[in-house]
């Protein structure tokens, strides 16, 4: 079965600087993958995911994830952090299409002045 | 107009009660889901329909009936309420049919506290 494992619960960055959150993933084929993110008292939102092709994949708001089979992992960043970034990142992985879709335990991203 | 809705946004129950959570989505998708997020955020499936038939019923207890009169509707029955129950109940819906990544639409969520 596949699992998510989002190193770090909290990760805090100061405006301006680079952002990067750690996903993990387990999957006995190759995975589908993604990244939402949640605002206080919302409902999540994709920012990007990765099904087949290109390993960098680019998603809203100036976020990448790249795609690393070697390290199983699939990790997000941002060059440099606004303060409206501030949320809870959640990564997750599906073994197909039709598959459920299982979600880490989430990073809540601090944005220090 | 909303794309995913849920009613109620906010429900403070006694323990004991039955009660009933409401999703809608006017995207035109084929499947819609139930997700538990409790107090430390974690998110768990709970149910999933497809075109009205249940696909996915993980280890949840029998008073959660989920029922889906349409492929557009996914409600929520909770009977018995009891304190563990308490979490932001999330609706989602997807498109499976349409080839590529199963991606996810949420709802903004129902607060449910039980007392």
């Amino acid at each position: 079965a596949q699992s998510v494992t989002q190193l770090g619960s909290h990760v805090s960055v100061s405006e301006g600087a680079l952002v990067l959150l750690r996903c993990n993933y387990s999957s006995s084929v190759p995975p589908y993958l993604f990244w939402y993110v949640q605002y206080p008292n919302q409902g999540l939102q994709l920012l990007l995911k990765y099904t087949t092709g290109a390993t960098l994949v680019k998603g809203i708001n100036g976020f990448e994830a790249e795609f690393k089979k070697s390290e199983t992992s699939f990790h997000l960043t941002k060059p440099s952090a606004h303060m409206s970034d501030a949320a809870e990142y959640f990564c997750a992985v599906s073994e197909g299409r039709d598959d459920k879709i299982i979600f880490g335990k989430g990073t809540r991203l601090h944005i220090l002045p | 107009d909303t794309a995913v809705s849920q009613t109620p946004k906010y429900l403070v129950t006694q323990m004991g009660n039955d009660k009933s959570i409401k999703c809608e989505q006017n995207l035109g998708h084929d499947t819609m889901y139930w997700y538990k997020q409790d107090s430390k955020k974690f998110l768990k499936i709970m149910f999933s329909y497809n075109n009205k038939e249940l696909i996915i019923n993980e280890t949840v207890p029998n008073r959660f009936s989920p029922k889906s009169p349409d492929k557009a509707h996914l409600n929520l029955h909770i009977n018995s309420l009891e304190l563990g129950d308490s979490a932001v109940y999330f609706c989602a819906s997807s498109h499976l049919q349409g080839g590529g990544a199963n991606v996810l639409t949420f709802g903004a969520g129902s607060r449910l506290t039980v007392l």
